[in-house]
């Protein structure tokens, strides 16, 4: 049981917009801790997509988005493409465990 | 911009000691902080252990069995992990991040490396 939550699963069709939730509590999301989010690839490395709740790094499309609110934040993908197919991670630290805590993870497919 | 190559030894019996290297190349390895992640097979992501800027945090539930360290002389991040059983199998990543603080995200990764424990 991750402490923070994702839906295991969420599908799209090509062009279509697409959001992956991630529900905290008080001593993590909700304490302001910055979300990150991380793409993983089939059969690779996590990366970087979203860091500090909402801001991109270089080389990552405007189509992936992030926010947050009180104790949940949003990751949303729109135009989706095939090559979005992938594992998606949220990553914040947690006062209470002094220490990181990742979400279970959520898979995107692609219809 | 940094490059990480984790190194290891595929296969450990249980009960013994993992050791893992994490070689740093393309940047000084002074301007950056790592972590050890780790994924079990089909599962979600880890977190092993990180640098901050005064320590290192490992993860409470590895705590008795966990060691990680920053060789700078040998440009080098090491993990360490005692009396492994078959919940230790997984792919064991190092990644790298500007941050010297609990907040900054995870920028760079290596490929990871697989860790099987056998009985």
């Amino acid at each position: 049981q991750s402490v923070l939550t994702q839906p295991p699963s969420v599908s799209g069709a090509p062009g279509q917009r697409v959001t992956i939730s991630c529900t905290g509590s008080s001593s993590n999301i909700g304490a302001t801790y910055d979300v990150h989010w991380y793409q993983q690839l089939p059969g690779t490395a996590p990366k970087l997509l979203i860091y500090g709740d909402s801001n991109r790094p270089s080389g990552v499309p405007d189509r992936f988005s992030g926010s947050k609110s009180g104790t949940s934040a949003s990751l949303a993908i729109t135009g989706l493409q095939v090559d979005d197919e992938a594992d998606y991670y949220c990553q914040s630290y947690d006062s209470s465990l002094s220490g990181w805590v990742f979400g279970g993870g959520t898979k995107l497919t692609v219809l | 911009q940094v490059q990480l190559q984790e190194s290891g030894p595929g296969l450990v019996k249980a009960s013994e000691t993992l050791s893992l290297i994490c070689d740093v190349s393309g940047d000084s390895i002074d301007n950056y902080y790592y972590a050890w992640i780790r994924q079990a097979p089909g599962k979600g992501l880890e977190w092993i252990a990180y640098i901050y800027y005064s320590g290192t945090n490992i993860n409470p539930s590895l705590k008795s069995r966990v060691s990680a360290s920053v060789d700078r002389s040998k440009k080098h991040f090491s993990l360490t992990l005692f009396s492994v059983t078959s919940a230790d199998t997984a792919v064991y990543y190092c990644a790298a991040r500007h941050s010297p603080n609990h907040r900054g995200p995870l920028v760079f990764w290596g490929q990871g490396t697989l860790v099987a424990v056998s009985s």
